[in-house]
């Protein structure tokens, strides 16, 4: 089955340590996107990539650092800068450039800090 | 990107219709409006998407006016597993790398029995 797949589920950091988030998929899409939810608020986007070897900031890069080698992953590194990065963090991809383009969503990281 | 407002939180009881009105005053020639469906501790889902009239699938229906200033998203008798977060995205596909989805807070649909 194609889809978006993401790991862990869940995901515990402690003090002043990188972790880094997976997101594979096999759906052929070009772009991938990367978003930070925090309870009971919307979906923030920390980085997206719309083609292998590019990627651009979102609006809450600080404290994050992705890569693009494959098209089929885009995992994200939470770094020590990022003082709060307790959230549930989504990955998605799309085929941009579509009249009807869509995102793919995946179930999801919980991080949480110790 | 057009700017949309939704109401935060709706309430509603099984088997009755619900609207959900999104709102976009500046929203631009080329761009589509899409909603997506989030369950907790999940990520989004695609309903529906349009750009004028009214268009329909299995799931939902997506009402959009002449001015296509606002868009209403129509769920007929829902139960209690359509309780979710519901978001209205408005954009432009076609221009590719200038097309970033953004999402809002959404509206947190609550159906009782």
């Amino acid at each position: 089955d194609g889809g978006i797949t993401q790991s862990p589920k869940y995901l515990f950091r402690k003090e002043g340590q990188n972790v880094t988030l997976s997101c594979e998929q096999n759906l052929n899409h070009d772009a991938m996107y990367w978003y930070r939810q925090d309870p009971g608020q919307g979906l923030r986007l920390i980085y997206y990539s719309q083609i292998v070897n590019d990627f651009q900031k979102g609006d809450i890069a600080e404290g994050y650092s992705v890569s693009r080698e494959k098209k089929e992953s885009f995992p994200l590194t939470v770094t020590s800068a990022q003082k709060n990065p307790t959230a549930f963090y989504l990955c998605a991809s799309s085929i941009p450039g579509q009249g009807t383009e869509k995102l793919f969503f995946g179930s999801g990281t919980q991080l949480s800090v110790l | 990107l057009a700017k949309t407002t939704q109401p935060i939180s709706m309430d509603s009881y099984e088997g009755q219709e619900v609207n959900i009105t999104c709102s976009h005053n500046n929203i631009a020639t080329n761009d589509y409006i899409t909603w997506y469906q989030q369950f907790p501790s999940q990520g989004p889902r695609f309903i529906i998407q349009g750009y004028k009239t009214k268009v329909t699938n299995e799931v939902a229906s997506l009402f959009i006016p002449a001015d296509r200033k606002s868009s209403t998203l129509s769920l007929p008798r829902v139960s209690l597993s359509d309780t979710a977060v519901y978001y209205c995205l408005v954009g432009d596909p076609s221009t590719g790398g200038s097309y970033i989805p953004t999402f809002g807070r959404g509206t947190s649909l609550i159906v009782h029995p």
